[in-house]
This record gives structure tokens, sequence and C-alpha cells, in this order.
């Protein structure tokens, strides 16, 4: 079946501070989607980005289809935005969206 | 318009129990997934179902665990005999009908199983 890997597993920064995190994929895929799990467990949506590049405020996200990988960049980075970042794919012959392992970040004060 | 809703929220249950997890799912959405998150790992895929069809259940133990999702109603997942491994967030999530399906799947909030 498809992969999915993340990186980096973990990651610190101070509060104000710029980051990427990549995922990256081993087959063709229909979308792709990137999450963010707060500290209480909710998932949230942050992007539905199966190519090109989409900006929500100081997250973006860039998938390029034929490298088979994604970028999610937060900028000017805040406390709330701590938390585990997840990057999923959707491939039809799956019919199914599957996750990687995540990158927790913690952003310090 | 409401999103995906679960509940138990919480349920905690003794080893040899039964569990019972509901989800509704969005407004107009048709198809349901299941996903496991166990302690510190990702989401694992369980099952997939449109209404009264199970569609793919490749991630379902072969034990104990059962789901559906009947014509009227929530979509359902059952674990029957919990034992403590069972202890995980279980999330469903929705999306539109084939037709217009996009692949974006929205999630819950999630039920946190705890096993005594």
């Amino acid at each position: 079946g498809i992969q999915v890997e993340q990186s980096p597993p973990d990651l610190i920064l101070q509060e104000g501070a710029n980051s990427t995190l990549r995922c990256n994929f081993s087959d063709s895929v229909n979308n792709l989607q990137w999450f963010h799990q707060n500290p209480w467990g909710q998932l949230i949506n942050l992007f539905y980005i199966p190519s090109g590049t989409k900006q929500n405020g100081r997250l973006s996200a860039t998938t390029v289809a034929t490298e088979r990988y994604s970028l999610l960049y937060i900028s000017s980075s805040q406390t709330t935005d701590s938390g585990v970042y997840f990057c999923a794919v959707f491939y039809n012959q799956g019919g199914k969206l599957i996750f990687g392992q995540g990158t927790e970040l913690s952003v310090k004060p | 318009n409401a999103g995906v809703m679960q509940n138990p929220r919480h349920l905690v249950r003794r080893r040899g129990q039964e569990a019972r997890l509901r989800c509704s799912p969005m407004k107009g959405h048709s198809h349901v997934y299941w996903y496991r998150q166990l302690p510190e790992e990702g989401l694992k895929f369980m099952v997939y179902l449109q209404k009264e069809n199970i569609i793919d259940e490749s991630g379902m133990p072969k034990e104990r665990f059962s789901a559906e999702f009947p014509k009227e109603g929530p979509s359902i997942l059952r674990i029957q005999q919990v034992v403590r491994g069972d202890s995980a967030a279980y999330f469903c999530a929705s999306s539109p009908p084939r037709g217009s399906n996009t692949g974006e799947l929205f999630f819950g909030e999630g039920s946190r199983l705890t096993v005594l």
C-alpha cells in the first residue's frame, strides 16, 4: 500500500518563529489533506490540497503531486499552534484516507 | 450546518463488556469512515461504509469488532468483550456521495474509550 512519511517527527519553536513541515508519499494520490490535532484531541481540517498552493492566515500549504510531496508552512508561530500536524492522502485504489505519523509541534512562549 | 457528531465523547468499560460508539455524518454525506488512534500514534483506518453497505473493512480486527450504517440512524461501531488494548480514541469521518466525492473527509471530535 501507499506510504506516507512526515518530517520532522518533533519540532520545538519559540513563539514568533517560522517552520516548514514536510509530507512525502510513495504513490500518485487523488487528494491530500493537512490536519491539526490540538492538545484536546480534536482534529481540525487545515487544507484540502491535491495540488498547488493555498493560504489561510499564517498557514499555507503547497503540494507538488508530480514529485509526491507536500509542505505546510507556519509563520509567526503562536502557542496555540501546538499540537500534532497530520498529513493524509486519498488514492482511489484504497478508497480511504491514509495518515502519516504526524509532526508534534511545541511552541514555547 | 452541524458537523460530524459522535457520541459518547468518553466511554469507560470494564474488560469483557461491550462498547457501542455512534456517528452521525454531516448533512448530505452518505459515506462514513471509522479510524482508531492508539495513544501516541497516528490514525489508522478501520472501515468504510455507505448506507446499508460495508465497502472496505480491511482495517477492522477479525474478531470482536463490527460496524454498520443502517438506512435510518447513525453509524455504529461495536466492540464486544473489550480488552485493555482497545483503549483508544475512535474517530468517525464523513464525505459526500461518490458523484461529487473529492475525497475530502470531515472528522468528528472522537470517542475516547477507556477499558479498565
